[in-house]
This record gives C-alpha cells, sequence and structure tokens, in this order.
C-alpha cells in the first residue's frame, strides 16, 4: 500500500523568507509521480509542482523548488520569498504508474501561515 | 472549458435522506474520482473510474455509490445519509496515459448531514 506523511501539522514564515515543508512516502513502485497541491481559503486544490520519479533534476516553479531524494522517499517543498498569498494548506500526493495507476494518495496536509 | 464541475457548492441533509452530488468535466479525462476532505485526514478516496461502464472503490467506500454512463459525467450517490458523512466532497478527473498525471479538481462540495 502507498502512504504519504507530512509530519508538519503547521508551520509559520515572515514575509520573503524561505520555509520547507516535509513530505515522506512509502511505496513498492519504481516509477511514480509525485506532487504538492495548495489548498487556500478558497477551498480549491490548485497544483504547485510536480516531480516525475525517474527524473533525477529537481523540479522548481518559479518561486516553489522541491528536493527529491528517491532512495529516503523524501519529497520537501521549499517556498522562497514567501508572499501573504502563500497561506494555505499544502498536501503532498503520490500517483503510482503501477497497479494504483490514476489514484492520489495524500498526505494529511501542512498548514502555512506566512505572516507580514 | 470550464474544467470540473460540481454541483451544489453545499447541502444540508437529515440522517436518512438521499442525495446524489453532481460531477461533470469537459477535457475527455479517461480517470475521474471523488475524495472526501475531514479536518487533519487530507484526502480520502471514496470510488474511482478509469473509464465509461467501470468504477471501483477506493479507500472509504461505504455509504457511497457511484457510476459512469459516460465520460464526462461521474455522480456520486449517498443512499442513506449519515453525521459521519459530514465533509467536503472533491470530484477530480485526468489523463491516464498522458505522461502528466495531473489531477484538476472541482471546487468542492460541502455536505452536513443532521
Amino acid at each position: 500500500a502507498q502512504t504519504v506523511t507530512q509530519s508538519q501539522p503547521e508551520m509559520s514564515v515572515q514575509e520573503a523568507e524561505t520555509v520547507t515543508l516535509s513530505c515522506t512516502y512509502d511505496t513498492s513502485e519504481s516509477n511514480y509521480y509525485l506532487f504538492w497541491y495548495k489548498q487556500p481559503p478558497s477551498r480549491q486544490m490548485i497544483l504547485v509542482i510536480r516531480q516525475e520519479a525517474y527524473k533525477q533534476q529537481n523540479a522548481t516553479e518559479n518561486r516553489f523548488s522541491v528536493n527529491f531524494q528517491k532512495a529516503a522517499k523524501s519529497f520537501s517543498l521549499k517556498i522562497s520569498d514567501s508572499q501573504l498569498g502563500d497561506t494555505a494548506m499544502y498536501f503532498c500526493a503520490f500517483n503510482g504508474r503501477g497497479s494504483t495507476l490514476g489514484r492520489l494518495y495524500f498526505g494529511r496536509g501542512t498548514q502555512l501561515t506566512v505572516w507580514p | 472549458n470550464a474544467g470540473v464541475t460540481q454541483t451544489p457548492k453545499f447541502q444540508v441533509l437529515k440522517t436518512g435522506q438521499s442525495m446524489t452530488l453532481q460531477c461533470a468535466q469537459d477535457m475527455n479525462h479517461e480517470y475521474m474520482s471523488w475524495y472526501r476532505q475531514d479536518p487533519g485526514m487530507g484526502l480520502r478516496l471514496i470510488h474511482y473510474s478509469v473509464g465509461a461502464g467501470i468504477t471501483d472503490q477506493g479507500e472509504v467506500p461505504n455509504g457511497y455509490n457511484v457510476s459512469r454512463s459516460t465520460t464526462e459525467d461521474f455522480p456520486l450517490r449517498l443512499l442513506s445519509a449519515a453525521p459521519s458523512q459530514t465533509s467536503v466532497y472533491f470530484c477530480a478527473s485526468s489523463y491516464l496515459f498522458s505522461g502528466r498525471d495531473e489531477q484538476f479538481f472541482g471546487p468542492g462540495t460541502r455536505l452536513t448531514v443532521l
């Protein structure tokens, strides 16, 4: 079975600073995707960044980047130059390409608050 | 292109009532799914479908039924609502074999069962 663990229920950071959200996962599959989704107070789920397991290079999207450690099954999200609009719940998610094709497994989320 | 739409946005039911949450997508995605979100639990998969006529159970299927008669629609039925089904429900869709695997989410339905 696939499991995703986010060990930080809440985090806070000052505007313009950098923050890292942690995520670990467990799987026996060799080919999969990992995602970070953002859920602001509007409740809409927004894709922040994705990583393909077979790619060694860490994904980046503007101020968002990941540290993907495949052997350690770790997938952390770094937010640089934090902005007030980054305040949201962040979910780490796993999508296998084997028998669980298409299914997303989510962590329990990290509530990030950015303060002025 | 409306993406994934869900209706209603809010619903209040009494214990024992039945209802259907509607979900539609206009992106010709093969894969559709329903999740429920409860505080501190993340999103958990209820049911999913890999194409018209094919559905399967997810992690928390009890008390819910689904069907997929068309590629576009994937309704979720609550047969006899219980307070434990108070939650926020999300529908999502994606391609299965595009190589991107991004799931697109609807805006959610907040359901309260009294």
